[in-house]
């Protein structure tokens, strides 16, 4: 079946920046979404991206499209203590209906 | 305005128990979601609705579990029985159909423990 990979844990000191990756093997996946999941909450979409795209900036997040090697990353600038949480890659179809969650990453921001 | 709401937050039960959680969906919300989600692991769509039909509930196990959202609105998902296996949080996630990037909205979820 169709998945979607990403490194289970990162750590990095605050004010630094924050790469977190992801591949995907669905090539006819439409979007790629990161979504942040805190202790006990939820998960919360952060940002997405079209396939026809190769990179969105919003605020301090930059998300990377690679869509030959089916790879997405998300880019955290001036990483915050607040930024502690689970990162979740997502590829999804038109409509986003069948959507296929990473495993994922894990982000320690030490003070 | 209120997100999605799901109830019981926790839950601990005997095995062979039979268990039901609750979702509210964010109002105008046609599209409802079940996520499975193991320790460690990424959610998993367990049966997705638009309104009140079940469109999508290859991944349920239907032998011990079942949902309904009769109105079209809220959802309850239940498992009799329950097995130690069982043990995860499930997830009910909301969005409006036909929004092309379908943003998913997430509940707090309900966590199972199987004794």
């Amino acid at each position: 079946g169709e998945d979607v990979e990403q490194s289970l844990f990162l750590s990095v000191r605050e004010g630094d920046s924050s790469v977190i990756n992801c591949t995907y093997t669905d090539s006819s996946s439409t979007y790629l979404y990161w979504y942040k999941q805190e202790p006990g909450a939820g998960l919360q979409l952060l940002t997405y991206i079209f396939s026809n795209m190769d990179m969105k900036q919003d605020q301090r997040l930059t998300v990377l499209l690679n869509k030959k090697d089916k790879h997405l990353s998300l880019r955290i600038a001036d990483t915050q203590t607040g930024d502690s949480a689970i990162y979740f890659c997502a590829a999804g179809n038109t409509g986003g209906f069948k959507t296929i969650f990473g495993a994922g990453t894990r982000l320690f921001v030490k003070a | 305005e209120a997100g999605v709401v799901q109830s019981p937050r926790y839950k601990i039960i005997e095995k062979k128990q039979p268990v039901a959680f609750w979702c509210n969906p964010i109002s105008g919300h046609n599209t409802l979601y079940w996520y499975l989600q193991n320790l460690g692991q990424g959610p998993e769509l367990l049966i997705r609705y638009e309104n009140e039909e079940a469109v999508d509930d290859s991944q349920l196990p239907k032998d011990r579990f079942s949902a309904e959202r009769l109105k079209g609105v809220d959802s309850t998902l239940k498992i009799q029985p329950a097995e130690l296996g069982d043990s995860a949080v499930y997830l009910c996630a909301s969005s409006l159909s036909g929004g092309s990037e379908n943003e998913q909205f997430f509940g707090p979820g309900t966590r199972l423990t199987v004794l």
